[in-house]
């Protein structure tokens, strides 16, 4: 079965903090994953992808994700958060003809 | 133009009315998909229309009827919809194949009163 988990639902940060997220993915055949992350009151925005190659990818605002194939993990990290961080970050990971999410991840930032 | 546009963008129906949402994209995906949120959980798939054709329905009760007229609109159609399907509804595009990363709406949020 295709599945993604994210192990911290709720995660309380001040400024300048850094910032790691788990996700753990399961599915049988070459892994497409993404963090998607959604602002309050706006829609869900690609961070970041992960197709094939290097297996450290960068994506927007200063985020990056490690995939570990071993692991079947794919973390998201940023080295200092910032207030404007604040909001839900999704693992996803694309199955057969769809995405499939994980339960996400609410981040607070304090400033 | 990487957008996915939802109209409306709030919408209250009553149990008894039928009402559409409706779902544009202009980047030539030839896949789209509605998706149901409840507040502070993950996406759900409800259909997956590929090449205009209906690909998948996760199970989802015929009082949600979607349709795809062409490749660059898809609706959902509601007809007597209940209180708990009060949620936001997502509509994404994307490419068909593998390595292509999904695109959202901003979604229309419904309530059933």
């Amino acid at each position: 079965a295709q599945s993604v988990s994210q192990h911290n639902h709720h995660v309380i940060l001040s400024e300048a903090a850094s910032l790691e997220l788990g996700c753990n993915y399961s599915y049988g055949g070459t892994v497409n994953l993404f963090w998607y992350v959604q602002y309050p009151g706006q829609h869900l925005q690609l961070l970041l992808k992960y197709f094939s190659g290097d297996p450290l990818v960068k994506g927007i605002k200063g985020f990056e994700a490690e995939f570990i194939k071993s692991k079947f993990s794919f973390n998201l990290r940023k080295p200092s958060v910032q207030w404007s961080d604040t909001a839900e970050y999704f693992c996803a990971v694309r199955g057969t003809y769809k995405y499939i999410f994980g339960t996400g991840t609410r981040l607070k930032v304090l400033a | 133009d990487t957008e996915v546009t939802q109209t409306p963008k709030h919408l209250v129906m009553g149990m008894t009315n039928k009402k559409s949402l409706k779902c544009e994209q202009h980047m030539g995906h030839r896949a789209m998909y509605w998706y149901k949120q409840k507040a502070k959980k993950p996406p759900e798939l409800m259909f997956v229309y590929s090449y205009e054709k209906l690909s998948i329905n996760e199970s989802v009760p015929s009082r949600f009827s979607p349709e795809c007229p062409n490749s660059s609109l898809l609706n959902l159609h509601l007809h007597a919809l209940q209180p708990e399907d009060s949620a936001l509804y997502l509509c994404a595009s994307s490419s068909p194949g593998r390595n292509t990363e999904a695109f959202f709406g901003q979604g229309t949020r419904l309530t059933v009163v």
